[in-house]
């Protein structure tokens, strides 16, 4: 069966260092991957999405991220974090025969210092 | 802007009380979602509606949740006895299909807390 596993918890980064927040599925195939944000009492915003094609993807925000096959990765990237970042990220994958259900990780707190 | 509503956005219930929270969806779109997330964790799909008719849905919705779309423009999620492992934040979403992967929009959820 599908999953998305997202290892780290919380990550802290103190603002204006580079961010790599981690993401690995299960799936067999190629699937349909996304990262999305979550601030505080608000619902989640797409950062970026993966289809099958150019395995890096530029997203909102300076964001961007790589999909690796052979890792069974999707890695969420940032060159210079800022504070407004300080969120909760979401990677998601979505099987495109089960009409674009997705399934998330668990989730990674992102905590920015000043 | 885009937007998908939710109400209420805070609900309280007692343990054996029945709960309802509604969606109204982006004006367009057809195909609605409903997630449950806890203790900000991962989010949970529960129920999928196209055009106003459940297409896919968890055997938690069948055994212990209503879910409704009347109308196009309003869809409702309900759990018939609320239990405490229902406190959770509901998130629902929609999107239009098309040729290409539909972006689902997030509402802002309702939050459930049973006591």
């Amino acid at each position: 069966a599908q999953s998305v596993t997202q290892p780290d918890a919380r990550v802290t980064v103190s603002e204006g260092a580079s961010l790599q927040l981690r993401c690995k599925y299960s799936y067999f195939g190629t699937p349909y991957l996304f990262w999305y944000v979550q601030y505080p009492r608000q619902g989640l915003q797409l950062l970026l999405k993966y289809y099958p094609g150019d395995p890096v993807v530029q997203g909102v925000n300076g964001f961007e991220a790589e999909f690796s096959k052979s890792n069974s990765s999707f890695h969420l990237r940032k060159a210079s974090v800022h504070w407004s970042d300080w969120a909760v990220y979401f990677c998601a994958v979505s099987l495109m025969s089960n009409y674009n259900v997705l399934y998330f990780g668990s989730g990674t707190k992102l905590t920015v210092e000043p | 802007d885009a937007a998908v509503t939710q109400k209420p956005r805070y609900l309280i219930k007692m343990k054996g009380q029945e709960a309802e929270m509604k969606c109204i969806p982006e004006k367009g779109h057809t195909a609605v979602f409903w997630y449950q997330q806890k203790q900000s964790k991962e989010l949970k799909f529960l129920i999928y509606f196209q055009n106003q008719q459940p297409l896919d849905q968890i055997d938690m919705v069948k055994e212990r949740f209503s879910a409704v779309c009347p109308s196009s423009s309003l869809c409702s999620l309900g759990i018939r006895t609320c239990e405490a492992e229902d406190s959770a934040l509901y998130l629902c979403s929609s999107s239009q299909p098309g040729t290409d992967y539909a972006e689902q929009f997030f509402g802002p959820g309702t939050r459930l807390t049973v006591l």
